[in-house]
C-alpha cells in the first residue's frame, strides 16, 4: 500500500536562506511523486513530478527535489527562500494502476524577513 | 483561460438541505477527481473517474453523489448535508492514471 510522511508539520526559514521539507514515502511499485503548493485561500499548484525520469527533478520558482529510492525520500529543496514561498506544501504519491494520490498532511513553511 | 473550474466558490448552507457543486476542465483530460480539505488542510480523494466512469469511491456516504455526464465535467451532489461536511472540495484533472493533477480553485462549503 502507498503512503506518504512528511516529516515537519512546520518550517521556519530566514529569507535568503536555504529551505529543506522532508517526505517519505512507501510504495509497492515504482511510483510517481509530486510536491505541490498551496497558498492561503487558493488551489494547489504543481511545483513538480518524478516519473521514473532523472532522479533529480528540477521545478518551478527554483525548488528541486531528488528522489533517493534506497532512503525511500523525496526531499524538496530551494537554494534561497523568498517571502512569497510561505505557504503549505504536500508531497504527494500514486502508484501506477491505482487511480489514487496519497496527500501527505502538509509542511506550513514560514519565511522570515 | 481557466484550466479547471468549480462553480461555486462559496456555498454557505443549513444541515438537511441538498446542494451540487460543478467542475470543468478544458485540458482534454481523461480522468477527473474529488477532494476533500478539512479543516487542518487534509486532503483526501474521495472519487476518481475516467472517461466518465467510476473508478475509485473512497468509504464516501452515499449522501455523496458524483456524475460525471462528459469527459469534461464532473459535477458532485451532496445530500441531506451535515455539518460534518463543512470544508473546502476541490475538483482536479489529470491527463491519465499516474500524471500530474490541476486542480480547481476550490469549493468551500459551510453547513450551519
Amino acid at each position: 500500500a502507498q503512503s506518504v510522511t512528511q516529516l515537519d508539520s512546520h518550517v521556519s526559514v530566514s529569507e535568503g536562506t536555504p529551505v529543506l521539507l522532508r517526505c517519505n514515502y512507501s510504495s509497492s511499485y515504482s511510483p510517481s511523486l509530486f510536491w505541490y503548493v498551496q497558498h492561503p485561500n487558493k488551489g494547489l499548484q504543481l511545483l513538480l513530478k518524478y516519473t521514473s525520469a532523472a532522479t533529480l527533478v528540477k521545478g518551478i520558482n527554483g525548488f528541486e527535489a531528488e528522489f533517493k529510492k534506497s532512503e525511500t525520500s523525496f526531499h524538496l529543496t530551494k537554494p534561497s527562500a523568498h517571502m512569497s514561498d510561505a505557504a503549505e506544501y504536500f508531497c504527494v504519491v500514486s502508484d501506477p494502476g491505482t487511480y489514487k494520490y496519497i496527500f501527505g498532511t502538509g509542511t506550513r513553511l514560514k519565511v522570515l524577513a | 483561460d481557466t484550466a479547471v473550474s468549480q462553480t461555486p466558490k462559496y456555498l454557505v448552507t443549513q444541515m438537511g438541505n441538498d446542494k451540487s457543486i460543478k467542475c470543468e476542465q478544458n485540458l482534454g483530460h481523461d480522468t477527473m477527481y474529488w477532494y476533500k480539505q478539512d479543516s487542518k488542510k487534509f486532503l483526501k480523494i474521495m472519487f476518481s473517474y475516467n472517461n466518465k466512469e467510476l473508478i475509485i469511491n473512497e468509504t464516501v456516504p452515499n449522501r455523496f453523489s458524483p456524475k460525471s455526464p462528459d469527459k469534461a465535467h464532473l459535477n458532485l451532489h451532496i445530500n441531506s448535508l451535515e455539518l460534518g461536511d463543512s470544508a473546502v472540495y476541490f475538483c482536479a484533472s489529470s491527463l491519465r492514471d499516474g500524471y500530474e493533477q490541476y486542480f480547481g480553485p476550490g469549493t468551500r462549503l459551510t453547513v450551519t
